[in-house]
């Protein structure tokens, strides 16, 4: 069975660190392309970025670029979301999401149960 | 960057169908995917490639695009089909992985 599992919820003060991490399991964790996707308190869904965690290749939304940083580590089939100053405008849900294909068209196929951010003073 | 336009939401009766439309510039063109999300869950996939389903969904959710508008179709539908329903699609330019903003379906 395919799963993700997210790293539990955190609550922040501004300018904090933060790495929050999503497991993978029940599939082979380096061929399967894993995004990130922000939820912000009553809103909708919003793509941050996506990770390939057999070479690391990686790309962001330009939303998002310079403001978060993904990274993952194969031998134990996690990836990784990171903020280096944390804002209160980050306070958020985060879902990793496994990415499929058909056809040359891409969609998420599995999601993790999401994690959420607090960053308060 | 692509636009996709979601209705904020549909209400329907229980046992009847629901259609929950995502617009976008000649999104016929385009494969569109359906997720759905409850209160306080992850999203779920329910449509992928405009109308395929995943193992698990009910036949009860079809999908349909053409033109401007994809469709996702809810029939007889239940209590349990209350949630939030996202559009995407993949766009081949900086920003590719495009969401609608979403539609709250309620059940009367």
């Amino acid at each position: 069975e395919v799963q993700l599992v997210q790293s539990g919820a955190e609550v922040k003060k501004p300018g904090e660190s933060l790495k929050i991490s999503c497991k993978g399991s029940g599939y082979v964790f380096t061929t399967y392309w894993i995004g990130w996707v922000r939820q912000m308190p009553g809103k909708g869904l919003e793509w941050m970025g996506i990770i390939y965690p057999g070479d690391s290749d990686t790309r962001y939304s330009p939303s998002f670029q310079g403001q978060v940083t993904i990274s993952a580590d194969k031998s134990i089939s996690t990836a990784y979301l990171q903020w280096s100053s944390l804002k209160a405008s980050d306070t958020a849900m985060y879902f990793c999401a496994r990415r499929s294909s058909y056809e040359g068209e891409y969609y998420f196929d599995y999601w993790g149960q999401g994690t959420l951010v607090t960053v308060s003073s | 960057s692509y636009v996709l336009t979601q209705p904020p939401s549909v209400s329907v009766a229980p046992g009847k169908t629901a259609r929950i439309t995502c617009g976008g510039n000649n999104i016929g063109s385009k494969s569109v995917h359906w997720y759905q999300q409850k209160p306080g869950q992850a999203p779920i996939l329910v449509i992928y490639y405009d109308s395929d389903r995943p193992s698990g969904i009910p036949e009860r959710f079809s999908g349909s695009n053409s033109g401007n508008t994809a469709t996702l179709a809810i029939s007889r539908v239940e209590a349990g089909d209350e949630a939030d329903y996202y559009c995407q699609v993949w766009d081949s330019s900086s920003d590719p992985w495009v969401f609608g903003g979403g539609t709250k379906l309620t059940v009367l």
